[in-house]
């Protein structure tokens, strides 16, 4: 098992860009999410889906966009990048919403200048 | 609201010595999951304990294991033994579930840094 792959790994985008940051799991997992890692900030959960065709926003979602066509995949979408949205971004996954453990991607890092 | 809160932002522990991480969270949900994540420099979130609302026991995982104190609402993390692969940050979380939901908050995290 690859476990939860991310795509890029790093990335400079310019204000006003749009760009999609993929997350993939090869463990049948029911239970995906996205979060940004600011500085002094913790984690802060973006949007969430328990199940293919199924998203749900979390704390941040604004200006981003999810969706969820297969298990495997759950590509977030910068639609407009600004540069409050430089930050790290995980992608967790989990067997399902109440499962014990999330399964953390490497993260990507964006730069937006 | 829901909130986790990380009052430590740094700590030292000599090696071999046991360490408390505070944790405290607030919320209305009677069920809920609470997390302790470590994340190495390398940046990369490491899974290390949970304890679930109704668990009667305290969770265990090694050296690690979870003060869960339900009255006080807090959850700390207390690592025995301390070795210097220990020096991370860690995070302490919640999951709440409730009307379909299924969100987790983060705390702002407790760079602990083990010395030789």
């Amino acid at each position: 098992n690859a476990g939860v792959t991310q795509t890029p790994k790093f990335q400079v985008l310019k204000t006003g860009q749009s760009m999609t940051l993929q997350c993939a799991q090869d463990m049948n997992h029911e239970y995906m999410s996205w979060y940004r890692q600011d500085p002094g900030m913790g984690l802060r959960l973006i949007h969430y889906s328990v199940g293919a065709g199924i998203t749900d926003q979390g704390e941040v979602p604004n200006g981003y966009n999810v969706s969820r066509s297969t298990t495997e995949d759950f590509p977030l979408r910068l639609l407009s990048a600004a540069p409050s949205q430089t930050s790290v971004y995980f992608c967790a996954s989990s067997y399902g919403p109440t499962q014990e453990t999330q399964y953390f991607g490497p993260g990507t890092r964006l730069l937006v200048l | 609201a829901q909130k986790i809160t990380q009052t430590q932002p740094g700590m030292f522990v000599q090696e071999k010595e046991a360490v408390t991480l505070d944790c405290t969270y607030d919320t209305s949900d009677p069920s809920y999951g609470l997390f302790w994540y470590k994340q190495p420099s390398s940046g990369e979130m490491i899974f290390l304990i949970y304890q679930g609302s109704y668990d009667q026991q305290n969770a265990t995982e090694g050296r690690y294991s979870l003060n869960f104190q339900k009255a006080r609402k807090s959850a700390n993390l207390v690592i025995s033994a301390s070795q210097l692969g220990d020096s991370a940050m860690y995070f302490c979380a919640m999951r709440e579930t409730h009307s379909g939901t299924y969100k987790y908050i983060f705390g702002t995290g407790t760079r602990l840094k083990v010395l030789a």
